[in-house]
Parts: C-alpha cells; structure tokens; sequence
C-alpha cells in the first residue's frame, strides 16, 4: 500500500528547532519529487517545500533560510528541518508525493498521496 | 512566483451543477490540480492534468481549463461533497509550488 506517515510535531518556543519526518511506504521518495505543505488553524493549504528527484530543493519565501528539506534514501523517509520558528509557522504540516505530467504542450503537477498530517505548535 | 485565486465560498442545491474557478497567470502554461479536503482531515486529489479523475473519485467531477483559468465541476453535487476545494499549480518558473486559496463549498 502507497502510504506517507509524519511524526515529529510538537510544541516548541519561539526561536527553536523542530525536525519533521515523512516515512513512505510501497513507493521510493528519492525517486519522486516530494512536498511539504501546511495549514495554519483555521487557513487554507500553504506550500513549504519541494525536493525533487535529481535533489533540487525550492521554499516557499516565508521559510527560506529557516527550513531545510531532505530525505533518507535508506530509510525511505523525507525530512524537514525547522529552525528560527515563529508563531506564524504554527500549523498541521503534511508531506505529500507531487507528480509530474505532460498533455501536449502543457505540464501539470499533482500531489496524489497525502500524509495525515503532524501537528507544530510554536508558542512560549 | 505567481498566485491563483479562489472565490472562498460557493454554494449549490443538492443535485445541481456547481463549478469552482481558479485563476492565474501561471495556468496559461500549467494544468491545475483539484484538492478536496473536509474538516479534520487530508486533502484528496480530485481532478489532475487535462481532466484526470484518481481511482476512487465519482465521475461527476470534471476539470477545464481557458486561458488562465482552471475550472471544477460537479455534476448533481451530493451532500458529501460539501467540503474546501484547493487548486494548486506551478508559478512561471516552474519549481515553486503554488496553492490557490481554497473555496468552501455549502451544499444547500
């Protein structure tokens, strides 16, 4: 079975650190582009970041510099390091698979496995 | 980077015929993807690429796309599907991933 799975959320102080995981199952992470996506309270869905599989890694602006991605070929797992938070980064966080596709001359993505999703409290 | 935007609440009767825009600059080079997510849980892929429907997903959900809008229909809406649907997509350059900024749907 296709399957993601988070752990790692929590509650932390402003200013510290934080370090999700993403352990997949019957599929390789390193062989697809992987995302993190998060939803503040009551907010809509919030990209955070992309490694792609030749290991590209994107941010949203709002985490540039602060959060790293990265994976675990041996463990299967994809990673985000949190550092610097803030109360705004308070939030479910889900990893997600993100597929790439074409149709003539046009590209799509698609994020068709989701995690249930790892809490992160950032609050004194 | 480039944003998409949702009008954030759209209603329909039960049965009826309702559709969800997405608009952006980026959706003249990329196709949009449909998201469904209800309260308490994950989103779900519902429509992908030209107007792809996962495994799983009732086909009276359909995508389209215009220009730079994107578009889902659902055709005799149920109950269920009273839920928040996302668009996401790629901005112009194609590496940041973007999200639309949802649309509650009330089935009345």
């Amino acid at each position: 079975e296709v399957q993601l799975v988070e752990s790692g959320g929590g509650l932390v102080q402003p200013g510290g650190s934080l370090r999700l995981s993403c352990a997949a199952s019957g599929f390789t992470v390193s062989s697809n582009y992987m995302s993190w996506v998060r939803q503040a309270p009551g907010k809509g869905l919030e990209w955070v970041s992309v490694i792609y599989s030749g290991g590209s890694t994107y941010y949203a602006d709002s985490v540039k510099g602060r959060f790293t991605i990265s994976r675990d070929n041996s463990k299967n797992t994809l990673y985000l390091q949190m550092n610097s938070l803030r109360a705004e980064d308070t939030a479910v966080y889900y990893c997600a698979r993100d597929a790439p596709g074409s149709y003539g001359p046009y590209y799509y993505y698609y994020m068709d496995v989701w995690g249930k999703g790892t809490t992160v409290t950032v609050s004194s | 980077s480039s944003e998409l935007t949702q009008d954030p609440a759209v209603s329909v009767a039960l049965g009826q015929t309702v559709r969800i825009t997405c608009q952006g600059d980026s959706l003249r080079s990329y196709y949009a993807s449909w998201y469904q997510q209800k309260p308490g849980q994950a989103p779900v892929l519902v429509i992908y690429g030209k107007n792809n429907r996962p495994s799983g997903i009732p086909d009276r959900f359909s995508g389209s796309s215009s220009g730079n809008t994107a578009s889902l229909t659902i055709t005799g809406a149920q109950a269920e599907d009273e839920a928040d649907y996302y668009c996401n997509s790629r901005d112009s350059s194609g590496n940041l991933v973007v999200f639309g900024g949802g649309t509650k749907l009330t089935v009345l």
